[in-house]
């Protein structure tokens, strides 16, 4: 069964730094990852998806790595404001699995201090 | 403005009662998913649909029931059956096969 795994839960950092935030997942036969933000009490906006056969993506300042092979993935924010404060979920499209049944990580908590 | 729509966005209800969420999409999609979060826990599956007229369980799906007669809608009830309904619900659709999902604002359930 596959399993994500996102740490730190929690994660504070002062405004400018770059944020970095790991993924991991048990099984590598995945069709894609997606990297989402969350802000407190709303739904999960898409950040960046990746396809299992690249190896990173880029949107602004948002930048997502994958390497199956060691089941990890990566998104760095460059820069941090304090608007990138909110929730960072990842999920992996196992290949095994029935239906469009996305894997979610618990998630990465990010605090960006002015 | 295409998207996805959920009302109402906060609901209370008292135990015993069953209760149904809205979920609408205008983005055309096929596949219409419902998902639960709660404090602590990342989301977990209840039901989805891949097709007008077809859906199936997820990994949580006893005390819920689900429709899809159009398109564009994916009703949720969440029926006295369910033990710990108080929670924080989400919808998303996609196209049909493992595409970008995407969600809409949320339903907040409180059950007294």
């Amino acid at each position: 069964k596959q399993e994500v795994t996102q740490i730190p839960a929690a994660l504070s950092v002062p405004e400018g730094e770059n944020l970095v935030l790991n993924c991991s997942f048990t099984d590598s036969a995945i069709y894609n990852l997606q990297w989402f933000r969350q802000d407190p009490g709303k739904g999960l906006t898409s950040l960046l998806l990746i396809q299992s056969s690249q190896r990173e993506q880029t949107s602004g300042r948002l930048n997502a790595s994958l390497d199956k092979s060691s089941g990890r993935s990566t998104l760095y924010i460059a820069a941090s404001q304090p608007g990138d404060s909110a929730t960072y979920l990842c999920a992996v499209y196992p290949i095994k699995a029935a239906g469009n049944k996305l894997t979610f990580g618990g998630g990465t908590r990010v605090l960006v201090k002015p | 403005d295409g998207g996805i729509t959920q009302s109402p966005k906060y609901l209370f209800r008292k135990e015993g009662q069953n209760v149904t969420l809205s979920c609408e999409q205008n983005l055309n999609h096929d596949a219409m998913y419902w998902y639960r979060q709660d404090p602590g826990q990342g989301l977990r599956l209840i039901y989805y649909s891949q097709i007008v007229n077809d859906f199936q369980k997820g990994d949580i799906a006893e005390g819920y029931s689900v429709s899809r007669e159009k398109k564009e809608s994916f009703p949720l009830t969440v029926t006295s059956a369910q033990k710990n309904p108080t929670a924080f619900y989400l919808c998303a659709s996609s196209e049909q096969g493992p595409h970008e999902q995407y969600f809409g604002p949320g339903t907040r359930l409180t059950v007294t």
